[in-house]
């Protein structure tokens, strides 16, 4: 059973919109991790937080503790920005446990 | 990526020969990883290192060893390849702190046939 939780599963924009991605997990976790994974299938760390916001460009990470999610923002999205986002969520320190991602197409 | 190399980067092997996979790095991290990705599935970690000889099991470690003789190589190796072991292998390190701070190689495809 997967303790990370990803919505959508697929997700289409056109340029310009303003993009949510969700992560949900089942129990107490010390710090959560935000990773893209691009179409040639390299992958790239994002965030990594344990509380509050994080923001990098055009990038929003936030996480609530009490409600066990995490969103991942886009704004003013652009096609460059379709990958996949995966989250990952590590619990006590020592299992990193990832989501089965989001795959996310903008279009022009 | 830089600092961290995967090779091959594919490989096509016949079902019970053996198969190392590397994982090189030049950022002297002292955690390396590997894991595998399969549709359906997150990554799942298989074997990590903590520091030269020193590894871990994963999740999904049946059937993988490893090695780790230096700062900077970490090998995977599946004994006698299975069918069930076709994926996308990824290695990865971190600096400080156990799964905190990931960068990722990028990727072997390794099919079983």
């Amino acid at each position: 059973k997967n303790e990370v939780e990803q919505s959508p599963q697929n997700l289409t924009a056109q340029e310009g919109e303003f993009i949510t991605i969700n992560c949900s997990y089942s129990v107490g976790i010390s710090a959560l991790h935000w990773l893209q994974q691009h179409p040639g299938g390299g992958i790239v760390s994002l965030f990594m937080l344990s509380s509050g916001k994080k923001k990098h460009g055009r990038l929003i990470a936030t996480i609530n503790i009490q409600e066990k999610h995490s969103s991942l923002h886009i704004t003013a999205s652009h096609p460059r920005d379709s990958a996949v986002y995966i989250c990952a969520a590590l619990y006590n320190t020592d299992k990193l446990i990832f989501g089965t991602g989001t795959r996310l197409q903008v279009f022009p | 990526d830089a600092g961290i190399t995967q090779s091959p980067r594919h490989k096509v092997t016949e079902t019970g020969t053996p198969v190392t996979l590397r994982c090189h790095q030049t950022e002297n991290h002292r955690y390396m990883y590997w894991y595998r990705q399969d549709p359906g599935h997150g990554l799942r970690l298989i074997h990590y290192s903590y520091g030269v000889k020193d590894t871990d099991k994963g999740e999904v470690s049946d059937g993988y060893s490893v090695s780790r003789s230096k700062t900077e190589d970490f090998l995977l190796t599946l004994e006698s390849a299975t069918s069930s072991q076709t994926s996308v292998y990824f290695c990865a390190i971190s600096e400080e702190r156990r799964f905190y701070g990931y960068t990722f190689g990028s990727g072997t495809r390794l099919t079983v046939v």
